[in-house]
């Protein structure tokens, strides 16, 4: 059975920091991996998807990687915002059909 | 990217009473749906995966003649809670999907939809 954990459960940040949100899973054999982020309350916003052929996604000040290998991921946010302030939630891809397998997330807090 | 619409996004009711929640794809056709639960502090886990024109498949542990189902069409799928209880208070939310080429399998959540039973 697949399982996924985030590290650190919570972070609090200057602005302006870059950090890194770290996300394994058990097993390996997946076809996609996705970051999401939530804000308190509401639904999921899709930052990246990374194919399992993939080794990294971008999207503005965010970098995604995947060591599918080693049942890894990180997400890296470059100049930390206070509007960066969310739930960020990895989720991986086992079965091929969008059926997925979520961590336990990360709460993060930009303070200015 | 692709909508998906939840609705509604905030219901109380009273225990013992049945609630249903929609989830609908606005700009494409979902062939399958997927039910989440997110209990507070806790991430989302599967309830259920809903095939247009099939029975639900539900997750170990979820009671399907508890957590209706039904998908109805190529964009709408329904979740009834029936007989709510306190302990089902959470919040639900969607996901909808449809077979695209490989790089077209990323997922589209609707807004979720809080309940809370009384």
């Amino acid at each position: 059975k697949q399982e996924v954990t985030q590290i650190p459960a919570a972070l609090s940040v200057p602005e302006g920091e870059n950090l890194v949100l770290n996300c394994s899973f058990t097993d390996s054999a997946i076809y996609n991996l996705q970051w999401f982020r939530q804000d308190p309350g509401k639904g999921l916003t899709s930052l990246l998807l990374i194919q399992s052929s993939q080794r990294e996604q971008t999207s503005g000040r965010l970098n995604a990687s995947l060591d599918k290998s080693s049942g890894r991921s990180t997400l890296y946010i470059a100049a930390s915002q206070p509007g960066d302030s969310a739930t960020y939630l990895c989720a991986v891809d086992t079965g091929g059909g969008n059926k997925l397998t979520f961590g336990t997330g990360t709460q993060l807090k930009v303070e200015l | 990217g692709a909508v998906v619409s939840q609705h509604p996004s905030r219901v109380i009711c009273k225990s013992g009473t049945s609630v249903k929640i929609e989830c609908r794809s606005l700009d494409f056709q979902a062939t399958t749906m997927f039910w989440y639960r997110q209990f507070p502090k806790q991430s989302l886990m599967l309830m259920a995966t809903s095939n247009e024109g099939s029975k639900a498949t539900y997750e170990q542990g979820v009671e399907k003649d508890k957590f209706l189902i039904n998908h109805a069409s190529l964009t709408l799928s329904t979740l009834t809670v029936t007989s709510a209880h306190p302990e089902d208070s959470s919040f639900y939310i969607c996901s909808a999907w449809t077979p695209g080429t490989a790089v077209n399998t990323e997922a589209f959540f609707g807004q979720g939809t809080r309940l809370t039973v009384v």
